[in-house]
């Protein structure tokens, strides 16, 4: 089974950044675009942070970038924030009609 | 988008559930829903997606076999069908939907969750 290998902790002092690592395989990350990224607070359901790899969704400031070279996936965070602080998970095709997880990330600011 | 998930409680080990996903808010018959849960303390673990109009449903192996998925156009509602549940299947259950209208896009919309508690 598939599986996403992230960083278990990052963390950046206010105005700095920081990128979040997702490694995958041929087969999922690096086959294709359907990554995605996911912020949640905790005792609050998952936000859509990055959709097909760069997309941000309406509302989500441009401090968020998604990017992916080779099989890794990277969500980067400029100009950290106090309110980024948060766990951060990745998300992916598999390729075989399933997507899985990431372990998750904490953010710390 | 508002996505209202129902039906989690407690049940025994071997026991069945069905979860409901009221949508609304969003033409509901143009987009693939999803099921994802988090069991308390851990990650996000996907379970489910249904197509448009139901014709499609895949499973994670940890379900296959065990959970079903639905959808009815005229209610704007998803189901789950959960049976031969075990203690590792408890979990917050999120309704979810797709970012844009095929599979696999990401996930924009969220539901609060509804919790299942499996244990005797």
């Amino acid at each position: 089974q598939s599986t996403l290998t992230q960083p278990r902790s990052v963390s950046g002092s206010p105005g700095q950044s920081v990128t979040i690592s997702c490694t995958g395989t041929s087969n999922d990350v690096g086959g294709h675009n359907y990554v995605s990224w996911y912020q949640q607070e905790p005792g609050k359901a998952p936000k859509l942070m990055i959709f097909d790899l760069i997309k941000r969704p309406s509302g989500v400031p441009d401090r968020f970038s998604g990017s992916k070279s080779g099989n890794t996936a990277s969500l980067t965070i400029s100009g950290l924030q106090a309110e980024d602080e948060a766990d951060y998970y990745c998300c992916t095709y598999t390729g075989t009609n399933s997507v899985i997880f990431g372990a998750g990330t904490t953010l710390t600011v | 988008v508002q996505l209202v998930e129902s039906g989690g409680v407690v049940v025994q080990p071997g026991g069945s559930l069905r979860l409901s996903c009221a949508a609304s808010g969003f033409s509901f018959e143009e987009y693939s829903m999803h099921w994802v849960r988090q069991a308390p303390g851990k990650g996000l673990e996907w379970v489910s997606v249904i197509s448009w109009f139901g014709e499609n449903t895949y499973y994670a192996d940890s379900v296959k076999g065990r959970f079903v998925v639905s959808r009815d156009r005229y209610r704007s509602s998803m189901y789950l069908q959960m049976n031969s549940l075990r203690s590792d299947d408890t979990a917050m259950y999120y309704c979810t939907k797709e970012a844009r209208g095929t599979f696999w896009t990401g996930f924009d919309s969220w539901g609060q969750g509804t919790l299942v508690t499996v244990s005797s």
